[in-house]
């Protein structure tokens, strides 16, 4: 079955530092990864997605996100981060396999920005 | 406007009853998916349904129950089989199964007394 690995379940930065959160798969075949991310008190919405071609995925708000087939990781980055990206953060994979398509998500991430 | 509609927002059980979850979407989608989520585990998968008429159970459909009659309509049952059903669910709906971006609902958080 199918696993997602989010091995930073909180991570606390100041305002303008790099952000890199980590996220890996476990199928080895063809995948469709995203990062959805939950504000505080609002619905959990997309950030980005990869299905195929340039394995750099740019999202909203200026995060980014590579697939790196050969480590199975789909890491998510921004290069200055806001007060306002405060939120949970969570990668999540579906397998492009007949009846198999299932929407699994990682446990999360909670992002905290010091201003 | 188009999107998700979970209902209640809050919702207050006693031990042993049996309680549905509401869940509608206007988006026009195949696929929808309960998930559960908890604090430290992420959202898990409950149950997800391709097209109406049709379910399967994800990763901890035990004392839950859903049903597909209508394709804008995807409602939950948390049953007295429930070991242990407090927690916050939500309601997610995508185009296609799999493939497609997913929309969620604000969520139903379900205390159990």
């Amino acid at each position: 079955a199918q696993s997602v690995s989010q091995h930073n379940h909180h991570v606390i930065l100041s305002e303008a530092a790099s952000l890199e959160l980590g996220c890996n798969y476990s199928y080895g075949g063809t995948v469709n990864l995203f990062w959805y991310v939950q504000y505080p008190g609002q619905h959990l919405q997309l950030l980005l997605k990869y299905f195929s071609g340039d394995p750099l995925v740019k999202g909203i708000k200026g995060f980014e996100a590579e697939f790196i087939k050969s480590k199975f990781s789909f890491n998510l980055r921004k290069p200055s981060v806001q007060w306002s990206d405060t939120a949970e953060y969570f990668c999540a994979v579906t397998i492009s396999n007949f009846g198999n398509e299932k929407l699994t998500f990682g446990t999360g991430t909670r992002l905290t920005i010091i201003p | 406007d188009g999107g998700i509609t979970q209902s209640p927002k809050y919702l207050f059980r006693k031990e042993g009853q049996n309680v549905t979850l509401s869940c509608e979407q206007n988006l026009n989608h195949d696929a929808m998916y309960w998930y559960r989520q908890d604090p430290g585990q992420g959202l898990r998968l409950i149950y997800y349904s391709q097209i109406v008429n049709d379910f399967q159970k994800g990763d901890i459909a035990e004392g839950y129950s859903v049903s597909r009659e209508k394709k804008e309509s995807f409602p939950l049952t948390v049953t007295s089989a429930q070991k242990n059903p407090t927690a916050f669910y939500l309601c997610a709906s995508s185009r296609e199964l799999g493939y497609t971006e997913a929309f969620f609902g604000q969520g139903t958080r379900l205390t159990v007394v």
